[in-house]
């Protein structure tokens, strides 16, 4: 079993519509919870952290926690073609390493 | 605030060969990870430094991987000699500190190995 899944892609949106990527993961000791965008051939960008269970919000984006089913969500509100990336789920199991998923792609329609 | 800095940004080697990269972290984060990309995967902890000792190297392939991080601070990742499988790309990533810190990625090095 990976320690960090997250939903297969591509996941293709409409301009203006929500945009919803799920993650879970296999370590319950997890503690630490993040969501990187990764546009093509450029860095992974820290967009969300989140490490107490229920929603956190920044902007457009929401980060969902829900420790018990060990799953983290994030929402992309009025998606822009400008959200068109790879977005990565990172979970930390223990105090220091970081899983990262393999990653979702996002394509927002214009 | 300066980012992390890396460098190359790219390299093209023959198998065999060997390589070195640079990494610089942001003033002030005492742990610094170095990753490894593959098209298509997330990124995979090569080894992570708290200061300058190494913290985790269990992914780390030893018979031709090296890294330092001399004085706390600048890190170099070496590959000697370089296979056909390490093309990818390598991310420099640092943090405050361990745990709850967010890491915060470099623009990485594409290595190509012919």
């Amino acid at each position: 079993q990976k320690e960090v899944e997250q939903n297969s892609g591509p996941l293709s949106v409409p301009e203006g519509a929500i945009a919803s990527l799920n993650c879970t993961y296999s370590d319950r000791g997890s503690q630490s919870f993040f969501w990187y965008r990764q546009y093509s051939g450029k860095s992974p960008e820290l967009i969300m952290s989140i490490y107490s269970n229920g929603d956190k919000e920044d902007g457009r984006f929401t980060a969902q926690l829900n420790k018990a089913s060990q799953y983290v969500s994030l929402l992309i509100r009025d998606s822009q073609p400008s959200d068109s990336a790879t977005y990565l789920c990172a979970v930390s199991p223990n105090d220091y390493k970081l899983s990262f998923g393999a990653g979702t792609t996002v394509t927002v329609r214009a | 605030e300066a980012g992390v800095a890396q460098s190359p940004r790219y390299k093209i080697i023959e198998k065999r060969q060997s390589v070195a990269f640079w990494c610089n972290p942001i003033s002030g984060h005492a742990t610094l990870y170095w990753y490894q990309q593959i098209l298509g995967q997330g990124p995979k902890l090569l080894i992570q430094f708290q200061n300058n000792g190494v913290v985790d190297d269990s992914q780390l392939p030893k018979d031709r991987f090296s890294a330092e991080r001399l004085k706390g601070v600048d890190s170099t990742l070496k590959i000697q000699p370089a296979k056909l499988e390490d093309s990818a790309v390598y991310l420099c990533a640092s943090s405050l500190g361990q745990g709850f810190y967010e890491q915060y990625f470099g623009p990485g090095t594409r290595l190509t190995v012919t």
